[in-house]
Protein backbone atom coordinates (compact mmCIF):
# COMPACT_ATOMS: atom_id res chain seq x y z
CA UNK A 1 0.00 0.00 0.00
CA UNK A 2 1.03 3.41 -1.05
CA UNK A 3 1.88 5.34 2.26
CA UNK A 4 1.46 9.32 2.17
CA UNK A 5 2.83 10.48 5.71
CA UNK A 6 2.49 14.34 6.40
CA UNK A 7 4.67 15.25 9.18
CA UNK A 8 1.74 16.84 11.40
CA UNK A 9 -2.15 16.07 11.96
CA UNK A 10 -2.55 19.56 14.13
CA UNK A 11 -0.33 22.64 14.10
CA UNK A 12 -0.85 26.31 16.05
CA UNK A 13 0.93 28.97 14.37
CA UNK A 14 0.96 32.86 14.61
CA UNK A 15 0.21 35.25 12.12
CA UNK A 16 3.41 36.60 10.23
CA UNK A 17 5.33 33.06 10.77
CA UNK A 18 6.84 31.30 7.99
CA UNK A 19 5.46 27.83 8.28
CA UNK A 20 6.35 24.84 6.80
CA UNK A 21 4.41 21.74 6.35
CA UNK A 22 6.16 18.34 5.02
CA UNK A 23 4.94 15.53 3.38
CA UNK A 24 6.58 12.16 2.48
CA UNK A 25 6.00 9.09 0.54
CA UNK A 26 7.58 5.69 0.32
CA UNK A 27 6.59 4.58 -2.92
CA UNK A 28 8.73 6.43 -5.68
CA UNK A 29 6.08 8.49 -6.92
CA UNK A 30 7.10 11.25 -9.48
CA UNK A 31 4.30 13.49 -9.20
CA UNK A 32 2.94 14.90 -5.93
CA UNK A 33 0.23 17.50 -4.70
CA UNK A 34 -0.67 19.96 -2.14
CA UNK A 35 -4.16 20.71 -1.51
CA UNK A 36 -6.25 22.80 0.96
CA UNK A 37 -9.92 21.87 1.91
CA UNK A 38 -12.46 24.29 3.40
CA UNK A 39 -15.98 23.48 4.32
CA UNK A 40 -18.23 24.45 1.27
CA UNK A 41 -15.28 25.17 -0.83
CA UNK A 42 -13.81 21.42 -1.46
CA UNK A 43 -10.47 20.82 -2.27
CA UNK A 44 -8.31 23.30 -4.02
CA UNK A 45 -4.70 22.15 -5.47
CA UNK A 46 -2.23 24.42 -4.07
CA UNK A 47 0.89 23.36 -5.76
CA UNK A 48 2.10 20.19 -7.57
CA UNK A 49 5.14 18.75 -9.08
CA UNK A 50 6.09 16.28 -11.78
CA UNK A 51 9.54 15.73 -10.47
CA UNK A 52 12.09 16.54 -8.14
CA UNK A 53 13.20 20.57 -8.56
CA UNK A 54 9.86 20.69 -10.62
CA UNK A 55 6.61 22.92 -9.80
CA UNK A 56 3.38 24.04 -10.89
CA UNK A 57 0.78 26.43 -9.62
CA UNK A 58 -2.37 24.96 -9.04
CA UNK A 59 -5.37 27.18 -8.91
CA UNK A 60 -5.01 29.36 -5.08
CA UNK A 61 -0.97 29.38 -5.47
CA UNK A 62 -0.93 32.68 -3.65
CA UNK A 63 0.60 33.12 0.28
CA UNK A 64 2.39 29.81 -0.40
CA UNK A 65 5.51 28.36 -1.96
CA UNK A 66 6.76 24.44 -2.41
CA UNK A 67 10.09 22.60 -2.40
CA UNK A 68 10.71 19.24 -3.44
CA UNK A 69 14.18 18.95 -3.56
CA UNK A 70 14.15 14.51 -3.33
CA UNK A 71 11.53 12.64 -4.60
CA UNK A 72 9.69 11.58 -1.82
CA UNK A 73 9.51 14.70 -0.07
CA UNK A 74 7.11 17.59 -1.12
CA UNK A 75 7.01 20.86 1.43
CA UNK A 76 4.38 23.33 1.69
CA UNK A 77 5.90 26.66 2.97
CA UNK A 78 3.83 29.87 3.89
CA UNK A 79 6.07 32.76 3.87
CA UNK A 80 3.93 34.85 6.56
CA UNK A 81 1.01 33.16 7.23
CA UNK A 82 -2.36 34.50 7.66
CA UNK A 83 -5.70 33.58 9.46
CA UNK A 84 -7.17 33.22 5.85
CA UNK A 85 -4.77 30.68 5.50
CA UNK A 86 -6.40 28.30 8.71
CA UNK A 87 -7.41 25.49 6.72
CA UNK A 88 -6.87 21.51 6.58
CA UNK A 89 -4.05 20.79 4.56
CA UNK A 90 -3.99 17.42 2.28
CA UNK A 91 -0.82 15.95 0.46
CA UNK A 92 -1.05 13.37 -2.35
CA UNK A 93 1.09 11.78 -4.80
CA UNK A 94 0.89 9.61 -7.96
CA UNK A 95 2.89 7.00 -9.80
CA UNK A 96 3.46 9.30 -13.26
CA UNK A 97 1.20 11.91 -14.95
CA UNK A 98 1.47 9.64 -18.33
CA UNK A 99 -1.13 6.87 -16.93
CA UNK A 100 -4.57 6.46 -15.47
CA UNK A 101 -2.74 6.64 -11.95
CA UNK A 102 -4.89 7.52 -9.07
CA UNK A 103 -3.69 10.29 -6.40
CA UNK A 104 -3.07 8.62 -2.99
CA UNK A 105 -3.63 11.24 0.06
CA UNK A 106 -2.07 12.03 3.35
CA UNK A 107 -4.70 12.15 6.77
CA UNK A 108 -4.19 15.65 6.31
CA UNK A 109 -2.22 18.76 8.60
CA UNK A 110 -5.06 20.76 10.06
CA UNK A 111 -4.07 24.42 10.47
CA UNK A 112 -5.05 27.29 12.59
CA UNK A 113 -3.35 30.54 12.31
CA UNK A 114 -3.75 32.47 15.59
CA UNK B 1 -11.62 21.05 -17.54
CA UNK B 2 -14.80 19.01 -17.33
CA UNK B 3 -17.03 20.48 -14.20
CA UNK B 4 -18.83 18.20 -12.11
CA UNK B 5 -22.43 18.14 -10.55
CA UNK B 6 -22.99 16.16 -7.93
CA UNK B 7 -25.70 15.87 -5.28
CA UNK B 8 -24.91 17.70 -2.07
CA UNK B 9 -25.90 14.92 0.37
CA UNK B 10 -27.83 11.31 0.47
CA UNK B 11 -29.36 9.30 3.36
CA UNK B 12 -29.87 5.50 2.50
CA UNK B 13 -30.78 2.76 5.14
CA UNK B 14 -28.10 0.06 5.76
CA UNK B 15 -28.03 -3.26 3.38
CA UNK B 16 -29.61 -1.39 0.42
CA UNK B 17 -27.74 -0.62 -3.03
CA UNK B 18 -26.95 3.42 -3.04
CA UNK B 19 -26.39 4.62 -6.31
CA UNK B 20 -24.31 8.77 -6.49
CA UNK B 21 -24.81 10.02 -10.18
CA UNK B 22 -22.26 13.17 -11.18
CA UNK B 23 -22.91 14.82 -14.07
CA UNK B 24 -19.59 16.23 -16.28
CA UNK B 25 -21.19 17.56 -19.37
CA UNK B 26 -18.25 18.95 -20.59
CA UNK B 27 -15.90 15.84 -20.08
CA UNK B 28 -12.77 15.22 -22.66
CA UNK B 29 -12.11 12.54 -24.95
CA UNK B 30 -8.73 11.70 -22.85
CA UNK B 31 -10.51 12.28 -19.46
CA UNK B 32 -11.16 9.71 -16.75
CA UNK B 33 -13.38 9.76 -14.23
CA UNK B 34 -12.59 8.93 -10.88
CA UNK B 35 -14.13 8.55 -7.38
CA UNK B 36 -12.85 9.13 -3.73
CA UNK B 37 -14.13 8.47 -0.74
CA UNK B 38 -13.32 10.88 2.19
CA UNK B 39 -13.86 10.07 6.23
CA UNK B 40 -13.94 12.80 8.70
CA UNK B 41 -10.37 13.48 9.47
CA UNK B 42 -8.64 11.72 6.92
CA UNK B 43 -7.69 12.59 3.46
CA UNK B 44 -9.69 11.02 0.08
CA UNK B 45 -9.58 7.34 -0.65
CA UNK B 46 -9.75 6.31 -4.05
CA UNK B 47 -12.37 4.04 -4.89
CA UNK B 48 -12.88 3.28 -8.24
CA UNK B 49 -11.51 4.90 -11.93
CA UNK B 50 -12.99 4.19 -15.63
CA UNK B 51 -13.26 5.41 -19.14
CA UNK B 52 -16.44 4.21 -20.62
CA UNK B 53 -18.79 1.49 -19.87
CA UNK B 54 -18.94 -0.45 -16.07
CA UNK B 55 -16.29 -0.82 -13.61
CA UNK B 56 -16.29 -3.12 -11.26
CA UNK B 57 -13.90 -3.84 -8.02
CA UNK B 58 -14.39 -5.51 -4.61
CA UNK B 59 -15.64 -2.11 -3.21
CA UNK B 60 -17.96 -0.41 -5.75
CA UNK B 61 -19.07 -0.25 -9.10
CA UNK B 62 -19.14 2.37 -11.79
CA UNK B 63 -21.57 2.69 -14.69
CA UNK B 64 -20.39 5.00 -17.44
CA UNK B 65 -23.52 5.69 -20.28
CA UNK B 66 -22.35 5.80 -24.15
CA UNK B 67 -22.13 9.36 -24.20
CA UNK B 68 -19.78 10.17 -20.95
CA UNK B 69 -21.79 13.06 -19.52
CA UNK B 70 -22.80 11.30 -16.45
CA UNK B 71 -21.18 8.52 -14.14
CA UNK B 72 -22.65 6.59 -11.39
CA UNK B 73 -21.32 5.27 -8.40
CA UNK B 74 -22.91 2.10 -7.62
CA UNK B 75 -22.23 1.08 -3.80
CA UNK B 76 -23.75 -2.76 -2.99
CA UNK B 77 -25.42 -3.08 0.42
CA UNK B 78 -23.91 -0.30 2.36
CA UNK B 79 -23.18 -0.35 6.54
CA UNK B 80 -22.77 2.40 8.79
CA UNK B 81 -19.32 2.54 7.62
CA UNK B 82 -19.86 3.40 4.24
CA UNK B 83 -20.92 7.04 5.84
CA UNK B 84 -18.55 9.60 4.17
CA UNK B 85 -17.96 12.35 1.57
CA UNK B 86 -18.29 10.89 -2.03
CA UNK B 87 -15.83 13.44 -4.75
CA UNK B 88 -16.36 13.18 -8.56
CA UNK B 89 -13.65 13.76 -10.69
CA UNK B 90 -12.97 14.43 -14.57
CA UNK B 91 -9.55 14.28 -15.63
CA UNK B 92 -6.78 13.48 -18.33
CA UNK B 93 -4.54 11.16 -17.66
CA UNK B 94 -1.39 13.09 -20.01
CA UNK B 95 -0.50 15.46 -17.41
CA UNK B 96 -3.29 17.59 -16.73
CA UNK B 97 -3.13 17.28 -12.92
CA UNK B 98 -5.40 20.56 -12.23
CA UNK B 99 -8.01 17.78 -11.00
CA UNK B 100 -11.29 19.78 -9.54
CA UNK B 101 -12.53 18.22 -6.29
CA UNK B 102 -16.08 19.70 -6.05
CA UNK B 103 -17.80 19.67 -2.56
CA UNK B 104 -18.77 16.37 -3.02
CA UNK B 105 -21.87 14.01 -1.98
CA UNK B 106 -22.39 13.91 1.63
CA UNK B 107 -23.71 10.06 2.12
CA UNK B 108 -25.05 9.00 5.43
CA UNK B 109 -26.31 5.40 6.48
CA UNK B 110 -28.89 4.90 8.70
CA UNK B 111 -29.45 1.80 10.71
Amino acid sequence: DVKVTQSSRYLVKRTGEKVFLECVQDMDHENMFWYRQDPGLGLRLIYFSYDVKMKEKGDIPEGYSVSREKKERFSLILESASTNQTSMYLCASRLTDYSNQPQHFGDGTRLSIL
Amino acid sequence: LAKTTQPISMDSYEGQEVNITCSHNNIATNDYITWYQQFPSQGPRFIIQGYKTKVTNEVASLFIPADRKSSTLSLPRVSLSDTAVYYCLVGTIFGNEKLTFGTGTRLTIIP
